[in-house]
């Protein structure tokens, strides 16, 4: 299967808000409400920002919220700080016991 | 707490073999699913497969179907991956990742670093 598609990069100042899009297939994100999102920071492994679509584990900042349209889920960071530069991770499930990536977007702080 | 703890680095020739070790801790080890992902340095991260510590069962995608082993031993609560056939393009830290309430990953390895050089 094909990696989901993100933006390569984003980038927002301090206090704005930003949205990372992840745009599958009705075979992947438009046929299951199984998106999860993930940040990783460099040389650490990634870590669980949004699951399920829209559902924030807990100790996960109320900043990030998801979304999902037809095929294309969604991640919003408002309020925007430094700590938030990271790249960005969607994961969707496409039936069949298969699981695919997005292509990572590099998020900027300005 | 849940622990997720990987083998050590490893550097391999093309066409050999790297076993990746993954322990777990903190929980019920057969009641949740893992996963194994990889990321190429300067890449995105790549699905590799999932394994059922409970029956062992597992599924990979196409690109590694043929090149790809997992297989857990409950008694000491280890998942493993086996990559077969390496090539250059296999360098990548590997990582497990167990799956929580059946679709996301909440806890992950901290990597392992495959390098495939000759």
């Amino acid at each position: 299967q094909s990696a989901l598609t993100q933006p390569a990069s984003v980038s927002g100042s301090p206090g704005q808000s930003i949205t990372i899009s992840c745009t599958g297939t009705s075979s992947d994100v438009g046929s299951y409400n199984l998106v999860s999102w993930y940040q990783q920071h460099p040389g650490k492994a990634p870590k669980l920002m949004i699951y399920e679509v829209s559902k924030r584990p807990s100790g996960v900042s109320n900043r990030f919220s998801g979304s999902k349209s037809g095929n294309t889920a969604s991640l919003t960071i408002s309020g925007l700080q430094a700590e938030d530069e990271a790249d960005y991770y969607c994961y969707s499930y496409a039936g069949n016991s298969t699981w695919v990536f997005g292509g990572g977007t590099e998020l900027t702080v300005l | 707490q849940v622990q997720l703890v990987q083998s050590g680095a490893e550097v391999k020739k093309p066409g050999a073999s790297v076993k990746v070790s993954c322990k777990a801790s903190g929980y019920t080890f057969t009641n949740y699913y893992m996963h194994w992902v990889r990321q190429a340095p300067g890449q995105g991260l790549e699905w590799m497969g999932i394994i059922n510590p409970s029956g062992g069962s597992t599924n990979y995608p196409q690109n590694f179907q043929g090149r790809v082993t997992m297989t857990r031993d409950s008694s000491t609560s280890t998942v493993y991956m086996e990559l077969s056939s390496l090539r250059s393009e296999d360098t990548a830290v590997y990582y497990c990742a167990r799956v929580g309430g059946g679709s996301y990953l909440d806890y992950w390895g901290q990597g392992t670093l495959v390098t495939v050089s000759s």
